[in-house]
């Protein structure tokens, strides 16, 4: 069974471009959520995907959105990047969407971007 | 504010030695507590996962524990081995909404 794709895997902007990342969750998974890791922050919560409907979004401002198709696969976009933009985002899939959060994630291997 | 925080920030052990790494939580209401492991450039692989009735959890050398009412877990490594090498990261989410909160991680590097 394949796992969550992402693509590109690296990609390098400069500041004010914008960048559409894509991920193609396990086959059968429904959620995909989005996540920005940089070596300070850690790993933090950018939205969640279910069924073509955002359910949830954390605390980013409005330049980074995204959008689910009917096939489950997803995209982020980031517009007018800046230099802070740089980190490794990565796409989770998930089979069960209820909460409690049972669901397991799956991660992707990420995109890593490089804003210059 | 539902935060999560591990300790050690990073860990250096010799081949074959154990450890605990440790993670606190003030997440409320609680669901679930997930180990995760995440080599150097790789997307995290999950280790384990403990709802609130479990305390214990094991995964090959890795031995999950949690204690919901001090609302600590650790994460115990047997036998330690090169391939052990990388970052740890504890997940807690609530089962309300449908956030995780991320602890920043405990880089482990083994060493021969």
């Amino acid at each position: 069974k394949a796992g969550v794709t992402q693509t590109p895997r690296y990609l390098i902007k400069t500041r004010g471009q914008q960048v559409t990342l894509s991920c193609s969750p396990i086959s059968g998974h429904r959620s995909v959520s989005w996540y920005q890791q940089t070596p300070g922050q850690g790993l933090q919560f950018l939205f969640e995907y279910f069924s073509e409907t955002q359910r949830n979004k954390g605390n980013f401002p409005g330049r980074f959105s995204g959008r689910q198709f009917s096939n489950s696969r997803s995209e982020m976009n980031v517009s007018t990047l800046e230099l802070g933009d740089s980190a490794l985002y990565l796409c989770a899939s998930s089979y069960i969407h209820t909460p409690p959060n049972t669901g397991e994630l799956f991660f992707g291997e990420g995109s890593r971007l490089t804003v210059l | 504010k539902n935060q999560v925080e591990q300790s050690p920030q990073s860990l250096i052990i010799l081949e074959g030695k154990n450890c605990t790494l440790q993670c606190n939580y003030t997440v409320s209401p609680f669901s679930n507590l997930r180990w995760y492991k995440q080599d150097t450039g790789r997307g995290p692989v999950s280790l384990t996962i403990m709802t609130f009735s479990e305390n214990t959890k094991s995964n090959g050398r890795y031995t999950a524990t949690l204690d919901a009412d001090t609302k600590q877990s650790s994460l115990h490594i047997t036998a330690s081995q090169l391939s052990d090498s990388a970052s740890y990261i504890c997940v807690v989410s609530g089962n309300t909404g449908n956030q995780f909160y991320f602890g920043t991680g405990t880089s482990l590097t083994v060493i021969p």
